[in-house]
């Protein structure tokens, strides 16, 4: 059964780096998006990606943040520079519909520890 | 605005007997409702969905949640607890209407559910 993929599975790095957290959706799928969690709270939206750019962004999703799909497979989240606070679990998401029932297929989180 | 409440933060069982997690949620349109879980170090997994279609809707592993309007509630339950179905469960809402351009998913809190053997 196709699956999203993301990698990698846990990520430490030092305050004011920049980080990259990659996704690799399903393959026929059209909408791509980023939510995080961080520890105790909610899984929360952080921006959703369709037709090679952005469609909507959370209040969440600042300068500091950008989306790439650098080739058919890929999707991305950078972090230019982290600070203590983005310290969460990142989920990439995809679906394939346009109109339709609106599930996601998440993938199994990356782990973001900024130090 | 869409928002979803689940009533319970835990939630704990014995294997065999019935489970209950409770969702109620406020949305502006028809709603689309969902029940993710995940369990420890893994993904979220889709459990079931409401798109306005059947009130009863029946998902994998023997879950089931019914979409009560008049409640504003999307509980899912299940009749006799697994040891596996310990795990968190969360109950999500899209942020757009059934039938409406592709909306982005509004979490809730998540139920902790532990499982006794």
């Amino acid at each position: 059964e196709p699956e999203v993929t993301q990698t990698p599975s846990h990520q430490v790095t030092q305050m004011g780096q920049e980080v990259i957290l990659r996704c690799v959706p399903i393959s026929n799928h059209l909408y791509f998006y980023w939510y995080r969690q961080i520890l105790g709270q909610k899984v929360e939206f952080l921006v959703s990606f369709y037709n090679n750019e952005i469609s909507e962004k959370s209040e969440i999703f600042d300068d500091q943040f950008s989306v790439e799909r650098p080739d058919g497979s890929n999707f991305t989240l950078k972090i230019r520079s982290t600070k203590l606070e983005d310290s969460a679990m990142y989920f990439c998401a995809s679906t394939g519909e346009a109109v339709g029932s609106y599930e996601q297929y998440f993938g199994p989180g990356t782990r973001l520890t900024v130090t | 605005a869409q928002s979803v409440t689940q009533l319970d933060s835990h939630v704990s069982v014995s294997e065999g007997t019935p489970v209950l997690l409770r969702c109620n949620y406020s949305s502006s349109y028809s709603p689309s409702l969902f029940w993710y879980v995940q369990h420890p170090n893994k993904g979220l997994q889709l459990l079931l969905k409401y798109t306005s279609a059947a009130t009863l809707v029946k998902g994998i592993n023997g879950f089931e949640a019914e979409f009560k309007k008049s409640e504003t509630s999307f509980h899912l339950t299940k009749p006799s607890a697994h040891m596996s179905d310990a795990a968190e469960y969360f109950c999500v809402v899209s942020d757009r209407g059934y039938g409406g351009s592709q909306g982005n998913l509004i979490f809730g809190k998540g139920t902790k559910l532990s499982v006794k053997p």
